[in-house]
């Protein structure tokens, strides 16, 4: 069971818009900043969000993230079949130690 | 371009201690500005973060792990290293080192070797 609560799947057409939440507590996404990372079957994640909205250099701005008291939501506009990925929020936690980072359980995106 | 790269056995018997190293090239690991995280991902299942350390040497442990979990660096080599002790067939997953933004609940891991796996199995 995961500290973060996402969705387990989303879906959408290629073209459309999809959104993926990320739901914690006041221990985390209520006083810590929101990573969101994109996992293309078989690598390693990719920092896609930081800072709760902000880009690396390099990641479409079809991709935006917010934040909104214990929640986060990832936005995907201009869906293509190349998202297809599992996504990840990731935060800092205090609840049992200064410092902990958790993560969601992921959310699977499927480009229909 | 920093990159970093997983190294150790691929193998590891149940009850005996997990150990990899990290190697970080096209940069400092005592830059400063950065933290240096272990994470495991099982097959199939989500993120885990094991632990961080700074080059000062001060690490910070997932409480769940933290009775087992060693992290140390070697700047001399520019790497850092993982030892998970007494483990079991649940610490089977895939092993990634990570490059974390030195800013309080940031959570940012920007840079990320391309994992390892390893298999506790007798």
């Amino acid at each position: 069971q995961s500290v973060l609560t996402q969705p387990p799947s989303v879906s959408a057409a290629p073209g459309q818009k999809v959104t993926i939440s990320c739901s914690g507590s006041s221990s985390n996404i209520g006083n810590n900043y929101v990573s969101w990372y994109q996992q293309l079957p078989g690598t390693a994640p990719k920092l896609l969000i930081y800072d709760n909205n902000k880009r690396p250099s390099g990641i479409p701005d079809r991709f935006s993230g917010s934040k909104s008291g214990t929640s986060a939501t990832l936005g995907i506009t201009g869906l293509q079949t190349g998202d297809e990925a599992d996504y990840y929020c990731g935060t800092w936690d205090s609840s049992l130690s200064a410092g902990n980072v958790v993560f969601g359980g992921g959310t699977k995106l499927t480009v229909l | 371009q920093v990159q970093l790269q997983e190294s150790g056995p691929g193998l590891v018997k149940p009850s005996q201690t997990l150990s990899l190293t990290c190697t970080v090239s096209g940069g400092s690991i005592s830059s400063g500005s950065y933290y240096w995280s272990w994470i495991r991902q099982p097959a199939g299942k989500g993120l885990e973060w094991i632990g961080r350390i700074y080059t000062s040497g001060s690490t910070n442990y997932n409480p769940s792990l933290k009775s087992r979990v060693t992290i140390s660096v070697d700047t001399s080599k520019n790497q850092f290293s993982l030892k998970l002790s007494s483990v079991t067939a649940a610490d089977t997953a895939v092993y990634y080192c990570a490059r974390e933004s030195m800013r309080k609940g940031a959570a940012a891991f920007d840079y990320w070797g391309q994992g390892t796996l390893v298999t506790v199995s007798s």
